[in-house]
């Protein structure tokens, strides 16, 4: 079952913070932190473990609530390089191999 | 590391022709490679999933018939969309997986495959 992302969208100015969330009806092993720039493919930004593992990437750091079944994502000081669709994949237990995305949370983010 | 890439990058086909799109790993050795579909504006819609040498596992209301996957080896997979139409047009991306990369067998994705159907 898809992921559900919250918010949608987002539009921020350069500098401000953003939270996007991630949040699944089954338990969660792992979620897999996506963005995408239009047209292109998307990248890799970082993975949460079972276990309320953080993860940091540059300003951009994520954390997993496995209770809850949530991830959430943090963009720290927005820079305009950070604008593109962010998607959270899930994996519901280990070895699953294929992940189930969200349908995505569109950043803008203005000088 | 953990390239991947696809060809073509575009492709604009006749109705009723087929298309085979290749995704391959370059610098590494993908154990299972995966087939995206993306619609505009839309979310990864998960096609199949195809482990080198068996056959691949599609989703449900993916037609295996209409979308030939073969994983020949570690490092290519290829897509064939048999007898192409309109509402097959779309933005198609594979990805790889390998437990050698790094230790969380995480995805990466090639640049996607933009089909567009007359």
């Amino acid at each position: 079952q898809q992921p559900v992302q919250s918010p949608q969208a987002v539009i921020l100015r350069e500098g401000e913070d953003a939270v996007i969330n991630c949040s699944s009806s089954k338990a969660l092993y792992s979620v897999h932190w996506y963005r995408q720039k239009h047209g292109e493919a998307p990248v890799f930004l970082m993975i949460l473990l079972k276990g309320g593992e953080q993860k940091g990437h540059e300003k951009i750091s994520a954390s997993f609530n496995e209770k809850k079944q949530q991830s959430s994502l943090y963009l720290t000081a927005s820079q305009l390089s950070y604008s593109g669709t962010y998607f959270c994949g899930t994996e519901n237990v280990q070895g699953a191999q294929k992940l189930v995305f969200g349908q995505g949370t569109r950043l803008t983010i203005n000088p | 590391g953990a390239v991947v890439s696809q060809h073509p990058s575009r492709v604009i086909c006749k109705s009723g022709t087929s298309v085979k799109i290749e995704c391959r790993s370059l610098d590494f050795q993908a154990t299972t490679m995966f087939w995206y579909r993306q619609f505009p504006k839309q979310s990864l819609m998960l096609m199949a999933t195809s482990n080198e040498g068996s056959k691949a596992t599609y989703e449900q209301g993916v037609e295996k018939d209409k979308f030939l996957i073969n994983h020949a080896s570690l490092t290519l997979s290829t897509l064939t969309v048999t007898s192409a139409h309109p509402e097959d047009s779309s933005f198609y991306i594979c990805s790889a997986r390998s437990s050698g990369v790094t230790s969380y067998n995480e995805q990466f994705f090639g640049p996607g495959t933009r089909l567009t159907v007359l």
